[in-house]
């Protein structure tokens, strides 16, 4: 099975730089990605790891390391609008998507 | 185009009472997964479907719970015998089903539907 760990909340002030962890323990899968989901909405894709190494969109990050089973998302010039719970997921060999408890990121002024 | 549709978008129910959630997933789109959420929680994995293999039924809490989806298309999650415990909110997501190194088919989430059981 599955298990994915990440930290509950991260405070940070706008335009500083937020990391957020998210180690797991399986057998196998295919990647890691990451969701954001702000109050009351619907989680939407931000970013998909399926090697080693670091991706990049935009003000967004996110890194995989399959031999430290761990990966990461980095949010940089953080902006009020961030302010937003982000899960992290693994997808199975069999396209099952196991996610993560969430972090819930506040951005203060 | 259109994206993932989930209906109704709240549903009070008295304990006790059945209920239907529908799903329409994007077209195309031979995956579909519902999750359920409650509040200031994670996303619980309920079910999965992909084609016309069998769907994966391992997060099904009870037997109450039980999901169809006709012609690939459409789902329908239905609770019998509805339990306050049962209130949360319950998503749906589709996905082209394709992943592996150069391939990525994220999810698409529907609104949800949020149900509170009385």
């Amino acid at each position: 099975g599955q298990s994915l760990e990440q930290p509950s909340e991260v405070t940070a002030v706008e335009g500083a730089i937020v990391q957020i962890n998210c180690t797991y323990q399986t057998s196998g899968f295919y990647g890691l990605s990451w969701y954001q989901q702000h109050d009351g909405g619907a989680p939407t894709f931000l970013s998909y790891n399926a090697l080693d190494g670091l991706e990049e969109t935009g003000r967004f990050s996110s890194f995989l390391s399959r031999s430290d089973s761990y990966g990461y998302l980095l949010l940089q010039e953080l902006q009020m609008k961030d302010s937003a719970s982000y899960f992290c997921a693994l997808t199975d060999s069999w396209g099952k998507f196991q996610f993560g408890a969430g972090t819930q990121v506040v951005v203060t002024p | 185009g259109a994206g993932v549709s989930q209906s109704p978008s709240n549903k009070v129910t008295e304990k006790g009472k059945d209920v239907e959630l529908r799903c329409d997933p994007i077209s195309g789109h031979t995956a579909l997964y519902w999750y359920r959420q409650s509040l200031g929680q994670g996303l619980e994995f309920l079910i999965y479907f992909q084609g016309n293999s069998a769907p994966d039924k391992s997060g099904l809490p009870s037997d109450r719970f039980s999901a169809e989806r006709t012609g690939g298309s459409v789902s329908t999650l239905t609770i019998q015998r509805t339990q306050q415990e049962d209130s949360a909110v319950y998503l749906c997501a589709s996905s082209l089903a394709v992943w592996g190194s150069s391939n990525n088919s994220p999810l698409h989430f529907g609104n949800g539907t949020r149900l509170t059981v009385t």
